[in-house]
């Protein structure tokens, strides 16, 4: 069974620009999360969507924006990038009830110069 | 709002010693609690779970974790550590009403030979 993929891997970004960040969850899975790791704040919940539906949403900007598709993938969209926003991005993706475990991607490595 | 709190930046702990990584939680109503460890630049990996039922639940790599609703507290342990469970761990709990799955700020367990 496929894992979570997230794509791509690695990116470096200039300040002002847009970026969007894809993830394909596991078959069967129907909620997609993401999340923001820096070393100073640990991880930081963005959104959650589940069947195609925002179902939750963290304490971030509005720059920050997310979608689902009718194939659960998701990706989540950084406009007018800022230095700040230079971190690791996890998705996580579930079967969407709350006593089941999430399983992680690899995460995109974002660096904003 | 629920949180978690992981009081240890860092534990050190000799080979074949056991071993605990500190986790307590706030949440209105019964949690639902999630280990996880994450190796370095990957995604986070499932441990362990607790929904209901027994307080001691096992998990994967011999990891186990107690839950106290007493003491809101779910401490992940380790009979005998190995090299190789160095890593970064991370405690999570999500409220049964559907909120999202909130992360500590993680523990770095080094295990010294």
């Amino acid at each position: 069974k496929a894992g979570v993929t997230q794509t791509p891997r690695y990116l470096i970004k200039t300040r002002g620009q847009q970026v969007t960040l894809s993830c394909s969850p596991i078959s069967g899975h129907r909620s997609v999360s993401w999340y923001q790791q820096t070393p100073g704040q640990g991880l930081q919940f963005l959104f959650e969507y589940f069947s195609e539906t925002q179902r939750n949403k963290g304490n971030f900007p509005g720059r920050f924006s997310g979608r689902q598709f009718s194939n659960s993938r998701s990706e989540m969209n950084v406009s007018t990038l800022e230095l700040g926003d230079s971190a690791l991005y996890l998705c996580a993706s579930s079967l969407g009830q709350g006593n089941t475990e999430a399983f992680f991607g690899q995460g995109t490595r974002l660096t904003v110069v | 709002a629920q949180s978690v709190a992981q009081p240890e930046d860092q534990v050190n702990v000799a080979e074949g010693n056991p071993l605990t990584v500190k986790c307590t939680y706030s949440v209105s109503g019964n949690p639902y609690l999630f280990w996880y460890v994450q190796y370095p630049n990957r995604g986070l990996q499932f441990l362990l779970k607790y929904i209901t039922g027994d307080n001691l639940v096992k998990g994967s790599y011999g990891f186990e974790a107690e839950f106290n609703k007493s003491q809101t507290s779910f401490h992940l342990k380790k009979p005998s550590a190995l090299v190789s469970d160095s890593a970064l761990y991370f405690c999570a709990v999500r409220d049964p009403r559907g909120t999202p799955l909130v992360f500590g700020k993680g523990t770095r367990l080094s295990v010294i030979a």
